[in-house]
């Protein structure tokens, strides 16, 4: 049961654009939400991360946009670079689940010149 | 190097052979944790340790598969009788557990090819 739907399964984006990536869920136990970056031969890397009582939350170029009652989130990177070219998973984490984390299926984007 | 570290890196093995995985995480997280990741897929959780303890086990985690954490340090995750099925990249990941630092810190991973 995939219990983190995250879409587009890739994504290209001329150098500057704004990539939109985002994920859906059901369980409303879920209380964060973790963005992850991951470059081929190497783990996942935490990016940012959001609480559902926040609604939006920027650090740098990137910033997650949350409707808790659509139960929708997105990862928007600004000004996009080729160095962001990456595959990107969204996350969520249950309540007293022991920080345990549900990912999403990945999302690889490729940023051209 | 203050990350967690995986060793090996790659990992080949024939069908049927046992294998075992080492993961040290970064000394000051107590919680570890054990992820499959295969090719196009996101990771999925296996197992995760609070100190030595061993909290959680996914259903993912057959009779095959066993982890341990002595005195709350390293980890191994050791599968006998691997099968084909069993290739993909093991990740361990740490934390601190404190609720104002749920992020994890990932190692590198180790991709284990079953032959």
């Amino acid at each position: 049961q995939q219990q983190v739907k995250q879409s587009p399964q890739s994504l290209i984006v001329q150098k500057g654009g704004i990539p939109i990536i985002n994920c859906a869920y059901e369980n409303t136990a879920f209380d964060y939400f973790p963005w992850y970056q991951q470059f081929p031969g190497k783990g996942p890397a935490l990016l940012i991360a959001i609480r559902p009582d926040v609604s939006e939350k920027k650090e740098g170029r990137f910033t997650i946009s949350f409707n808790k009652s659509a139960k929708q989130f997105s990862l928007h990177i600004m000004d996009s670079q080729p160095g962001d070219s990456a595959t990107y998973f969204c996350a969520a984490r249950v309540t007293g689940g022991g920080n345990k984390l549900t990912f999403g299926t990945g999302t690889q984007l490729k940023v051209e010149l | 190097d203050t990350g967690v570290s995986q060793d090996p890196r790659h990992k080949i093995t024939k069908r049927g052979q046992n294998v075992t995985f080492r993961c040290d995480p970064i000394s000051e997280h107590n919680r570890l944790y054990w992820y499959r990741q295969t090719l196009g897929q996101g990771p999925e959780f296996l197992t995760y340790f609070q100190n030595e303890a061993q909290l959680e086990k996914s259903r993912l985690l057959s009779d095959r598969f066993s982890a341990e954490r002595p005195k709350g340090s390293f980890s191994t995750l050791e599968i006998q009788r691997t099968e084909q099925g069993d290739s993909a990249m093991y990740l361990c990941a740490s934390s601190s557990g404190a609720p104002s630092s749920y992020g994890y810190t990932f190692g590198s991973g180790t991709r284990l090819t079953v032959v």
